[in-house]
């Protein structure tokens, strides 16, 4: 399994500010993703977080809005820029490991953003 | 601190018969609970919630049934058919705890 460690775990922040979110793993991992949990909405993957190359986007999301770091395969941040209330989410660090002849994905505890 | 735990990360059942897949949790301030539901290559989806104040939820053929007292929940799936055959996360909503997943084959 997986460890992961998320900071911070909640933040209230004003409109038009940035919030970095840190993940720690563990363990070393190849994949690494952010999710974003929106009241009454699914899990949403925002982007796939790549070590030594930018990451990688779903469909809506941006690299200017939501800038990912990903200096080594234990450790990653996620940048929510120019805040609206709109972007007040639950926002998830996962990993994916490889166990075997199966892979495995592991959730950090999240953190909560809320923006006034 | 694992506050949502899935004990068994695989289970194997037949077409038509019931899957159960459960999850226990250790934070009795937990109030709301979704099961999410993950195909390879792709992200979780929802598949059904129960909130605390419920011991049953049903959609479907998907049933989840909450336990205050024994923390702990279960999702039923009858019948099971292949297409089920997934990675299936239990989730408290608080701090969005996720338990570390189920894999369910079911088999034709």
């Amino acid at each position: 399994s997986a460890v992961i460690s998320q900071k911070p775990s909640r933040d209230i922040c004003q409109r038009g500010t940035s919030l970095t979110i840190q993940c720690q793993v563990d363990s070393q991992v190849t994949m690494m993703f952010w999710y974003r949990q929106q009241p009454g909405q699914s899990l949403t993957l925002i982007a796939t977080a790549n070590q030594g190359s930018e990451a990688t986007y779903e469909s809506g999301f941006v690299i200017d809005k939501f800038p990912i770091s990903r200096p080594n395969l234990t450790f990653s941040t996620l940048t929510v820029s120019n805040m609206s209330p709109e972007d007040s989410s639950i926002y998830l660090c996962s990993v994916e490991t490889s166990g075997g002849a199966v892979n495995e994905q592991f959730f950090g505890p999240g953190t909560r953003l809320t923006v006034l | 601190d694992q506050q949502v735990k899935q004990n068994s990360p695989s289970l194997s059942v037949q077409e038509g018969r019931i899957s159960i897949l459960n999850c226990d949790y250790t934070n009795s301030m937990f109030d709301y609970f979704l099961w999410y539901k993950k195909y390879p290559a792709e992200g979780p989806t929802f598949l059904i919630s129960i909130s605390s104040i419920k011991d049953k939820n049903e959609d479907g053929r998907f049933t989840v049934f909450l336990n205050k007292s024994a923390k702990h929940l279960s999702l039923h799936i009858v019948p099971s058919q292949p297409g089920d055959s997934a990675v299936y996360f239990c989730a408290a909503e608080g701090d969005m705890r996720f338990g570390a997943g189920t894999r369910l084959t079911v088999k034709p």
